[in-house]
């Protein structure tokens, strides 16, 4: 059964320390992996990996994907009271999209 | 402004009393999709729509309808709602069905369902 798997599951950071955040996945004919950000609100996209070893970065955010052993991190360096929120990660197998439950990030001052 | 909306934004019904929750978009878009989001589960698609009168189920659609007759408006039904629906619901659409394109997938503002 396809499944992703995001972990860890929550995290307390304080600001300035840097987070790595997991996503493995188990998914029939791959497309695309995708990461949100999730405040009070909808999920606002992040990056959509599609190729190993190659890494998406936007200022402080980074992600890679690993196709071969089924992960992929979603990296925050500096971390800032703005970067709380749930981060999702998404596979895209087919025409459906599977989501993760989603890592809950707090950044304290 | 392109956008996704959804209506009604919160909904508190009874059980078995049948609802619909709608979702337009104005971007023209060929995508469409419903998710549930609940605790420590994350978002799961209900169903989606790649073009008009085309739906297909996704991981969890017993429970609900689709249709989609027009391509703007994409609803969702529960015929017979019972309480284990009782969930935030997102609406999401995106250009196009061929190739990777869910990253320009847009969200609609979600809708809180509560079923008694």
């Amino acid at each position: 059964e396809d499944k992703v798997v995001q972990s860890p599951l929550s995290l307390v950071v304080h600001e300035g320390d840097t987070v790595t955040l997991n996503c493995s996945y188990e998914v029939t004919n791959f497309r695309s992996l995708l990461w949100y950000k999730q405040e009070k609100k909808a999920p606002t996209f992040l990056f959509m990996l599609t190729s190993s070893g190659i890494e998406k970065k936007s200022g402080r955010l980074s992600s890679i994907l690993d196709k071969k052993e089924l992960f992929s991190i979603l990296n925050i360096t500096a971390t800032q009271t703005g970067d709380s929120a749930v981060y999702l990660c998404a596979v895209e197998g087919g025409n459906d999209m599977r989501f993760g439950a989603g890592t809950r990030l707090t950044v304290k001052p | 402004e392109a956008q996704v909306t959804q209506n009604p934004r919160y909904l508190i019904t009874v059980t078995g009393k049948k609802l619909t929750v709608t979702c337009s978009q104005n971007m023209n878009h060929e995508y469409m999709s419903w998710y549930r989001q609940d605790p420590g589960l994350g978002l799961r698609q209900i169903y989606y729509s790649m073009n008009v009168e085309v739906t297909d189920k996704g991981d969890v659609p017993e429970g609900y309808k689709v249709s989609r007759k027009e391509k703007r408006n994409f609803p969702l039904i529960l015929e017979s709602p019972s309480p284990n629906q009782t969930s935030l619901y997102f609406c999401a659409s995106s250009p196009s069905v061929t190739g990777p394109l869910r990253d320009t997938q847009y969200f609609g503002p979600g809708t809180r369902l509560t079923v008694l």
